[in-house]
């Protein structure tokens, strides 16, 4: 079945560091990939998305670029802050049905220093 | 605040209790998604409701079960509970138009703890 599977945690990096999380995923068809983060104590948000090959998502500064080649969407930034600290979820949805559940990976918890 | 809300934020009970979980998705939402986050299995798909009905099964077990009322705000069951049900419990809510990307919305959890 389809499957996602990211870096092992924890990530500690000091303010301002480059940030890569590793995300790679097996799927039939053409999956829709997402990056959530979830705050401590908070539910997951959207942080970004792409839906096809050679896609780049985007948002707040952070970037992952749909890669079908080699079947991956890592997730980078080029100057963390302190308030990026949380954990991130690599996911995808199967673009074959609608509705269709999202499947996670295990998270990875990243900690910023000042 | 993403518009889905969920009662209680904490639930502590003891093994063999049964505890109902609910959920109201965002104002025009017809999906509501349920998932499961344990330390163990990470955050895992149980059941999908659309419109009052049930659309697919993930992992969930037996004594677990939902459904979905007619003002759409949807309710999740879990009976003869036990230690290894302890986790956080999301839901998420969806539009679901077809032929466009329908991104979730997730509620901000409830916490189980069975004793």
């Amino acid at each position: 079945g389809d499957s996602v599977t990211q870096m092992e945690g924890p990530v500690t990096l000091s303010e301002e560091a480059f940030l890569t999380i590793n995300c790679t995923y097996t799927a039939t068809g053409y999956p829709s990939l997402f990056w959530y983060v979830q705050y401590p104590g908070e539910g997951l948000q959207l942080l970004l998305k792409a839906t096809k090959a050679d896609d780049k998502g985007s948002n707040k500064g952070f970037e992952a670029t749909y890669r079908k080649e080699t079947t991956s969407f890592h997730l980078e930034k080029g100057s963390v802050q302190v308030s990026d600290s949380a954990v991130y979820f690599c996911a995808l949805r199967s673009r074959n049905q609608a509705g269709t559940a999202l499947i996670f990976g295990k998270g990875t918890t990243l900690s910023v220093s000042s | 605040d993403s518009g889905v809300t969920q009662t209680p934020k904490h639930l502590i009970t003891a093994t063999g209790q049964r505890v109902t979980l609910r959920c109201s998705p965002r104002s025009g939402d017809l999906s509501v998604y349920w998932y499961q986050q344990s330390l163990d299995q990470g955050l895992q798909f149980l059941i999908h409701y659309y419109n009052g009905e049930e659309r697919a099964k993930g992992n969930i077990l037996e004594r677990f079960s939902a459904q979905q009322f007619p003002d759409l705000h949807s309710e999740l069951n879990l009976s003869s509970l036990e230690l290894g049900d302890s986790a956080l419990y999301f839901c998420a809510s969806s539009v679901e138009k077809a032929g466009r990307y329908n991104e979730q919305f997730f509620g901000p959890g409830t916490r189980l703890t069975v004793l």
